[in-house]
Formats: structure tokens, sequence, C-alpha cells
């Protein structure tokens, strides 16, 4: 059964860089038939595409943010990872990993609660 | 850059009724590529609709989507008290960016 979990530091220092890892267990992250992505929901918000990893290994990323977004993988430990710098306190978000196929996200982790505060 | 926008902003509704929400699109897009989601307080998202009219698996009969162009719907036939929720729509479109409209909240 496919498990998608997200791990990482809770708090986050404001200019720092938020790093995220979801594990990926029940499928292998080198798929040809899905792809990978991050998705963020700030409290009591609505949900923000941050994100995609594909198996030919591009990635596409929310232009508001692609310029402080990496997205990777590591096929060893069937993780994929995301790295948000220079954060402030508009990226505190429940962040979402998520499993993606025919565009749409078929399958999402639980989420981690990211805050960024001093 | 497709916008999204989702009507109502809620909907309050009894067990057994009908429900229907809107998401309209900025721009015509591909029905292939609108998809539903429902969420519940503390929960992930779960998707509930693909391809605009298609049921994602485990999704019960009641949920049905449908339209097309600029316009398409969610339809909960009966609602149950497991499906007051928000819902969000989402396309997939150029340049595979990811966009969703801001949600529909069904409350009692």
């Amino acid at each position: 059964q496919l498990q998608l979990q997200e791990s990482g530091p809770g708090l986050v220092k404001p200019s720092e860089t938020l790093s995220l890892t979801c594990t990926v267990s029940g499928d292998s992250i080198n798929s040809d038939t899905y792809y990978w992505g991050w998705i963020r929901q700030p409290p009591g918000k609505g949900l923000e595409w941050i994100g995609t990893m594909y198996f030919f290994g591009k990635t596409f990323y929310n232009p508001s943010l692609k310029s402080r977004v990496t997205i990777s993988v590591d096929t060893s430990r069937n993780q994929v990872s995301l790295r948000l710098s220079s954060v402030t306190a508009a990226d505190t978000a429940v962040y979402y990993c998520a499993r993606l196929n025919y565009g749409s996200a078929e399958n999402w982790g639980r989420g981690t609660l990211v805050t960024v505060s001093s | 850059e497709i916008v999204l926008t989702q009507s109502p902003g809620t909907l309050s509704l009894s067990p057994g009724e009908r429900a229907t929400l809107s998401c309209r699109a900025s721009q015509s897009i591909s029905s292939a590529y609108l998809a539903w989601y429902q969420q519940k307080p503390g929960q992930a998202p779960r998707l509930l609709i693909y391809g605009a009219s298609s049921r994602a698996t485990g999704i019960p009969d009641r949920f049905s989507g449908s339209g097309s162009g600029t316009v398409f719907t969610l339809t909960i036939t009966r609602l149950e008290p497991e499906d007051f929720a928000v819902y969000f729509c989402q396309h997939y479109g150029g340049l595979h960016v990811f966009t969703f409209g801001p949600g529909t909240k069904v409350d009692i």
C-alpha cells in the first residue's frame, strides 16, 4: 500500500532554508507512470502548488516560488526532497508531498506543519 | 495564467440534500485536467474526481463531476454526514502548472 511520509524541522528561522523530505513506500519514485510534487497550505487558507519532479528528471516550479525552490530525489532511499530558501512568515504552512498522475494529485502524505519564526 | 474561482464560498445544507458546487476558469481549459478534492479538518486533501468527470478509486457514486470550457460542477446527490468538508477544484495546464481554486465549504 502506498504511503508518503513528510519529515523535517517544524520550526525554521526567517531568512533560513526550509528542508523537508518525503519518504515513499509501496511504490518506486523511479516509476514512469507517476510523478511527485509538493503542495502547501497556510493555516486556514487554500492550497498552493510548489513544484513537481517528473520521472525523466525534469522539475517545474510555481513561478512565484521558482527563485527559492529546489525539488530533488534520492532514488537509493526512495525519497523526494524540498528546499525553500530565504523563508519568511508567509512560508508558514502545512507542507504536503503527493504522487501525481494525469494532472491530479492521486495520493497525499499527511502533511507537516512548518512554522517560520525567530 | 489560469485563475479558478469557486462558488459559493460556503454552502449550508442538511444530510440527504443535494449539493452543487461550481468552479469557473478565467479562460477555457481542457476538461482532461480538471480535478476536485475533498478536505476535512486536520486531514490531507483526497482526490474525488479527475478529468472533470471520472471518479477516483474508492469514491462513492453520489459524487459526480461535469462541465467543460470554463464552467465545471461537482455534485453530491445525497449528502452524508461525512461529506461536510471543504472542496477544491484544481487545473493542470501550460508549463506544467497546477492551479487550485479557493475552495467551497459545505457545512450543516
